[in-house]
């Protein structure tokens, strides 16, 4: 059973356009975490949400968690090449804080 | 090193060998994880040290599946008797912090690709 679904799956925009990733589930979670994945690495944190209703802006990413604590956005502004990658969020529920549930990803390509 | 290394880079196998993949943590981190990652997929929690002690086991898909960290520092998944199932890239993570807060930052290395044939 997959706890975080996010959507779209994929994405492909031009440089300059805006976009915005969702991450949904009917759990709540204590905190939220994204993170940016490139081919042949493992995935680098971008961000972690902890109060239901957040929101935290790194350059043109503005990162939000729900007030309900079930969900969370990604919102990119004038899009980059260098934006390209697999997005994932990140779950950690209320007694296991040991682990995170990772969201099914949403793979980003942005071309000139 | 400075950040999360894991050998070896690639592994091929065929279906019936026993494979062992490692996690060099960032030196001082005293939680680590294993997770699996499907072709580009989200990742698929594994199992979880506190130092030596993996008191979250919970994702090892089978028996087949075990790991070990000793000195608080290297661990070691093994598959035994390989599937063609198994073919996936293993992430390992480390975090500074384990279960004690409801949030923490973890650190990924590079992955293990295992191409199971």
């Amino acid at each position: 059973t997959q706890l975080l679904e996010q959507s779209p799956q994929f994405l492909s925009i031009q440089e300059g356009e805006n976009l915005t990733v969702y991450c949904n589930s009917s759990s709540v979670f204590s905190s939220l975490q994204w993170y940016r994945q490139e081919p042949g690495e493992g995935p680098v944190l971008l961000v972690t949400v902890v109060t239901g209703g957040e929101v935290k802006k790194l350059k043109r990413l503005t990162f939000q968690f729900g007030d309900a604590r079930k969900d969370s956005s990604l919102h990119i502004t004038a899009a980059q090449p260098g934006d390209t990658g697999l997005y994932l969020c990140a779950g950690a529920r209320t007694g296991t804080a040991s682990k995170l549930t990772f969201g099914t990803g949403t793979r980003l390509q942005v071309t000139l | 090193g400075a950040g999360v290394s894991q050998s070896p880079s690639n592994k091929v196998t065929e279906k019936g060998k026993d494979v062992e993949l490692r996690c060099d943590p960032i030196s001082g981190h005293t939680a680590l994880y294993w997770y699996r990652q499907s072709l580009g997929q989200g990742l698929e929690f594994l199992i979880y040290f506190q130092g030596n002690s993996a008191p979250d086991k919970s994702g090892l898909p089978s028996d087949r599946f075990s790991a070990e960290r000793t000195g608080g520092s290297v661990s070691t998944l093994t598959i035994q008797r390989t599937q063609q199932e198994d073919s996936a890239v293993y992430l390992c993570a480390s975090s500074a912090q384990g279960a004690f807060l409801s949030y923490n930052e973890q650190f990924f290395g590079p992955g293990t690709r295992l191409t199971v044939l």
